[in-house]
């Protein structure tokens, strides 16, 4: 069965450090991937995706992913972080060839200590 | 850990007919359930807020006739799709908020329905 798996529950870190949060799936054939945050008291937000293409992809809010298939890695980074980017995030996985079924990470929360 | 059980996983139906997804928090009291709906090569949009005891808040642009949502206990929020049709064929996920000190969210597995 395809799985999703965040390696860090709990981050911390100082504004201005740099960020890498890691996802991992395991699904041998085509996915879309996504990354979604959680601000405190709302709800998910997406932050970007790979569908094809350029396996780096930039999103919202100066994140970007990359996508490496060989190591079945999408992990999110952020040059600098900011108080403001206090949240949960998750990693979600899809393949087109099983129905669309989203599968998403256990979630990764990000403490930003001003 | 906290788990979140939404049932069934898979269901096609007719056209016209009415189908009925489950949510439950297993192990946690869930103040607060998210319906979210997922069309192919699109992300995830919000579809509805699910408060215990109280009437859901639905997004801009969703049919709260349509999309009856029901959340009578604090570990049970259901999503009924009344009078289906192919355009509402698509992936349909809850989550549910745990209402402690960690306020985390946990997702269910998702249902996919196929709507002919």
């Amino acid at each position: 069965a395809q799985s999703v798996s965040q390696h860090n529950h709990h981050v911390i870190l100082s504004e201005a450090a740099s960020l890498e949060l890691g996802c991992n799936y395991s699904y041998g054939g085509t996915v879309n991937l996504f990354w979604y945050v959680q601000y405190p008291g709302q709800h998910l937000q997406l932050l970007l995706k790979y569908f094809s293409g350029d396996p780096l992809v930039k999103g919202i809010k100066g994140f970007e992913a990359e996508f490496i298939k060989s190591k079945f890695s999408f992990n999110l980074r952020k040059p600098s972080v900011q108080w403001s980017d206090t949240a949960e995030y998750f990693c979600a996985v899809n393949s087109p060839n099983q129905g669309g079924k989203l599968i998403f990470g256990q979630g990764t929360e990000l403490s930003v200590k001003p | 850990g906290a788990v979140v059980s939404q049932h069934p996983s898979w269901v096609i139906c007719k056209s016209g007919t009415s189908v009925k997804i489950e949510c439950r928090s297993l192990d946690f009291q869930a103040t607060t359930m998210f319906w979210y709906r997922q069309f192919p090569k699109q992300s995830l949009m919000l579809m509805a807020t699910s408060n215990e005891g109280s009437k859901a808040t639905y997004e801009q642009g969703v049919e709260k006739d349509k999309f009856l949502i029901n959340h009578a206990s604090l570990t049970l929020s259901t999503l009924t799709v009344t009078s289906a049709h192919p355009e509402d064929s698509s992936f349909y996920i809850c989550s549910a908020r745990n209402g402690g000190l960690s306020e985390k969210l946990f997702f269910g597995s998702g249902t996919q329905l196929s709507v002919l």
